[in-house]
């Protein structure tokens, strides 16, 4: 069975600058989490899908972040404009869908930098 | 809300000698708890959960944890250090049903000394 998938695997943008990141969860999984890890620090939950809708997204900085879910499968996370702040490690999770749900597979992240 | 206190950003042990990582949580309700590892440059990947079955849980690796309700907490051990085991370990617990929602630590970096 495949991983997560994640691209790029490194990005160096500057600041005010868009950029876009791409995650292919394992086949089947309805539930799909993006989360930011800031260096030193644990994940921290972006935004949450179920299927194509958003189930949680109320830590996600609206007025710079973006993440859509088409069709259900990949998903998009973009940020523009980028800050310094922003410079972190962006992690894609996938999980199988319901209550008994026990563990998120996480794919290898995107790191990102912007100067 | 939930929280996750992991006691020491950073462990050094020895090869062979035991590991002891220190997680503490809070919840309001009857928590489901992970612990996760990071190698660098690398996702993160399951060690072990509690899910309100045994109190004593055996993940990979040969890792174990104990939740004790008393203490509000789940440390992670395993008897004898490998060199191998040297990453980032989280502990996490769920805010929802499941996996759902998860809240981390802010992590222990594990050091094995040979």
């Amino acid at each position: 069975e495949a991983g997560v998938a994640q691209s790029p695997r490194y990005k160096i943008i500057e600041k005010r600058q868009s950029v876009a990141f791409w995650c292919n969860p394992i086949s089947g999984h309805a539930t799909l989490y993006w989360y930011q890890q800031i260096l030193g620090q644990g994940p921290k939950l972006l935004i949450q899908f179920q299927n194509n809708g958003v189930v949680d997204d109320s830590q996600l900085p609206k007025d710079r972040f973006s993440a859509e879910r088409l069709k259900g499968v990949d998903s998009t996370l973009k940020i523009q404009p980028a800050k310094l702040e922003d410079s972190a490690v962006y992690l894609c999770a996938s999980s199988r869908a319901g209550l008994s749900s026990y563990e998120q597979y996480f794919g290898p992240g995107t790191r990102l930098t912007v100067t | 809300a939930q929280s996750v206190t992991q006691l020491g950003s950073h462990v050094s042990v020895s090869e062979g000698a035991l590991v002891l990582l220190r997680c503490n949580y809070s919840s309001s309700v009857p928590p489901y708890l992970f612990w996760y590892v990071q190698y660098p440059n690398q996702g993160l990947q399951l060690l072990l959960k509690y899910t309100s079955a045994a109190t004593l849980v055996k993940g990979i690796n040969g890792f174990e944890a104990e939740f004790k309700k008393s203490e509000t907490s789940f440390h992670l051990t395993k008897p004898s250090a490998h060199m191998s085991d040297a990453a980032e370990y989280f502990c996490a617990v769920s805010e929802g049903q499941g996996a759902q929602k998860l809240v981390f630590g802010q992590g222990t970096r594990l050091t094995i000394n040979p």
